[in-house]
């Protein structure tokens, strides 16, 4: 059973490059959530999508953008990476967002340097 | 959502019962209680939920106090795979979804 699979595991970027983290659920769900989670913290919300078709923001948006490119895809994109976004990334899905359990991706270990 | 605080860390003993304590004591009467565990460098996983009775599944035991602003995790007979950031959540069933901050959490360390 796959459920939440994110893509690249890993990535090094120098700054002020652009990039865009895939996530992909088979799982039929509705929602989808970006967190990135710093080193020793918790994870902190960035986007997310409600249902196919609508992208709201969480705690920590500036510098991202997202899409909803369909109900199995969302995926997050730096535009101008900096070393702040230096971070593990983590997409979620669940079948609403009012849903009982949400289920993680393995993360995508980035860094910009 | 409430706010939740719980210990930074904890150590338990392989084979005894870990009870991870969290505090939530400006919960709101539709606001359930969730549990949520992280193993190093993996996704987080859930683990339990509950409004006000006692849960239990194959993982884990939450208790729950009477006034609510407290509850107890119990991982019945920790393993060395138990080893993993807890997480205790508070928010409602259908206020936005997991919008929620997950906090710091409580490092869990089960030693043999």
């Amino acid at each position: 059973n796959a459920g939440v699979t994110q893509t690249p595991k890993f990535q090094v970027l120098k700054t002020g490059q652009s990039m865009t983290l895939q996530c992909a659920q088979d799982m039929n769900h509705n929602s989808m959530y970006w967190y990135r989670q710093d080193p020793g913290m918790g994870l902190r919300l960035i986007y997310y999508s409600a249902s196919e078709g609508t992208t709201d923001k969480g705690e920590v948006p500036n510098g991202y953008n997202v899409s909803r490119l369909n109900k199995r895809e969302f995926s997050l994109r730096l535009e101008s990476a900096a070393p702040s976004q230096t971070s593990v990334y983590f997409c979620a899905s669940s079948t609403e967002t009012g849903a009982t359990e949400a289920f993680f991706g393995q993360g995508t270990r980035l860094t910009v340097v | 959502d409430a706010k939740t605080t719980q210990p930074p860390s904890m150590d338990c003993a392989e084979g005894r019962a870990a009870n991870l304590p969290c505090n939530h004591s400006t919960i709101s009467g539709n606001e359930y209680v969730y549990w949520y565990r992280q193993i190093h460098s993996q996704g987080p996983q859930y683990i339990i939920h509950g409004l006000k009775n006692n849960e239990t599944n194959e993982m884990a035991s939450l208790i729950i106090t009477e006034d609510r602003k407290s509850s107890t995790l119990i991982l019945p007979h920790a393993t060395l795979r138990d080893t993993a950031v807890y997480y205790c959540i508070v928010r409602g069933l259908n206020t936005g979804g997991f919008k929620t901050i997950f906090g710091a959490g409580t490092r869990l360390f089960v030693k043999a």
